[in-house]
């Protein structure tokens, strides 16, 4: 069974602080994916990663950073939470091929105080 | 103009009726095409995609692709109430660097008992 696993399910943290959110995946893809989803405005990509080490910006990537040091591993940083920040975040995850599908994990529902 | 378009919803129907639900996109070039089921609460899970005109049927869910007309829509016969969530519409665009899907806003289903 293919998986994508995000490292937590809830989290609540504090303005200012340093948040890691962590993603990994089982199934050798090369690309990965974190995304935001909203009421209303649906699923946004903040960043993605095509291989390891390398990263693209997305639509939103500010306020973000990523880290992809293993191809299974592709971890989000919120380098100093803000309150608009607290959101549910989806990482996905996807093989070559234009017919392939994306897997996404479990999400992470941050909330900052 | 965003570049995949679903109406929000939320669309109601009574059990055992047809859903239709449908997608507009705006690159000329995509190439294959995905309809995804999200539970409130839950991660995205894929149902079916496509990339040839015309109809491609699994089980009650038909997806039709029209090209030429650039929309794909998502049949849903004899609805169930646990078909009730939201459909997100996903396009593998023609210029597509780091293999990405680009998601529409989805369309909220209700199948009412």
């Amino acid at each position: 069974d293919v998986k994508v696993t995000q490292s937590s399910r809830y989290l609540v943290k504090r303005t200012g602080e340093k948040v890691f959110l962590e993603c990994v995946q089982d199934m050798d893809h090369e690309n990965m994916f974190w995304y935001r989803q909203d009421p209303g405005l649906g699923l946004r990509l903040i960043y993605f990663s095509y291989d390891v080490k390398m990263k693209e910006k997305g639509d939103i990537p500010e306020g973000y950073s990523v880290s992809r040091e293993k191809k299974e591993r592709f971890s989000l940083i919120l380098e100093s939470a803000s309150t608009n920040q607290t959101s549910m975040y989806l990482c996905a995850s996807r093989g070559l091929g234009r017919n392939t599908e994306a897997f996404f994990g479990q999400g992470t529902r941050l909330t900052v105080v | 103009q965003k570049e995949v378009e679903q109406n929000s919803g939320p669309l109601s129907v009574p059990e055992g009726a047809i859903a239709s639900l449908n997608c507009t996109y705006s690159d000329r070039g995509s190439q294959s095409f995905f309809w995804y089921r999200q539970y409130s609460g839950k991660s995205p899970e894929l149902i079916m995609f496509i990339y040839s005109n015309g109809d491609k049927e699994d089980g009650r869910f038909t997806a039709q692709l029209n090209k030429a007309s650039q929309y794909v829509s998502l049949l849903i016969r004899d609805s169930q109430p646990s078909d009730s969530a939201t459909y997100l519409c996903a396009v593998n665009p023609y210029n597509n660097a780091g293999n990405m899907l680009t998601f529409g806003g989805g369309t909220r289903l209700m199948v009412k008992p």
